[in-house]
């Protein structure tokens, strides 16, 4: 059964910071990762899609990367800004789609 | 631009008055999903449908909890008799695979609470 686990389950930066969110699974044959991110008493907003064939997606100030073999994937968030403050929450797709518990960003003025 | 919309967006019931949750794609799909998300287990799948069809439902808790899709355009989750151990935000998601890619697209999602 697919686990993941996001790390660390709480982050606190000041504005301007580049910063990375974890991201690990334990079964490394999976279809595609999703990164979302998640506003409080919100909806899931999808960032990026990862499929198990690429190694990197990049969107603006965001950048996700995939490592099947190490079972990895990480978020890369340059020169952070307090609207980026949400959760954010890794999604693997193999047979279903598990999520993580999420990592929750402040990012202070 | 893939979209759901899911009624009603709050739900207060008492314990054992019967649930139902809906949600209505606004764009072409090939998938549709079911989630319950609580503090203490975050996001779970409970069913999901392809092309309208019930794939997947081990994610169901109980019994009480059915789900149906009737056309392309609708899908409601039913829970009979409701218990306060229900309440959680219900989201319902979408996929399209030609548009998206597998990408999904969820709703704003349900909160219930089950008194």
């Amino acid at each position: 059964k697919q686990e993941v686990t996001q790390i660390p389950a709480a982050l606190s930066v000041p504005e301007g910071e580049n910063l990375v969110l974890n991201c690990s699974f334990t079964d490394s044959a999976i279809y595609n990762l999703q990164w979302f991110r998640q506003d409080p008493g919100k909806g899931l907003t999808s960032l990026l899609l990862i499929q198990s064939s690429q190694r990197e997606q990049t969107s603006g100030r965001l950048n996700a990367s995939l490592d099947k073999s190490s079972g990895r994937s990480t978020l890369y968030i340059a020169a952070s800004q307090p609207g980026d403050s949400a959760t954010y929450l890794c999604a693997v797709v193999n047979n279903d789609m598990r999520f993580g518990a999420g990592t929750r960003l402040t990012v202070k003025p | 631009d893939a979209g759901v919309i899911q009624s009603p967006r709050h739900e207060v019931t008492e314990m054992g008055q019967e649930v139902t949750l809906r949600c209505k794609p606004i764009s072409g799909h090939d998938y549709l999903f079911w989630y319950r998300q609580t503090m203490m287990r975050g996001l779970e799948l409970l069913i999901y449908f392809n092309n309208n069809v019930p794939i997947d439902d081990s994610g169901m808790p109980e019994d009480r909890f059915s789900a149906k899709m009737p056309n392309a355009s609708f899908s409601t989750l039913k829970i009979q008799p409701s218990e306060p151990r229900d309440s959680a935000v219900y989201f319902c998601a979408i996929v399209d695979v030609r548009e998206s890619n597998n990408e999904q697209f969820f709703g704003p999602g349900t909160r219930l609470t089950v008194l």
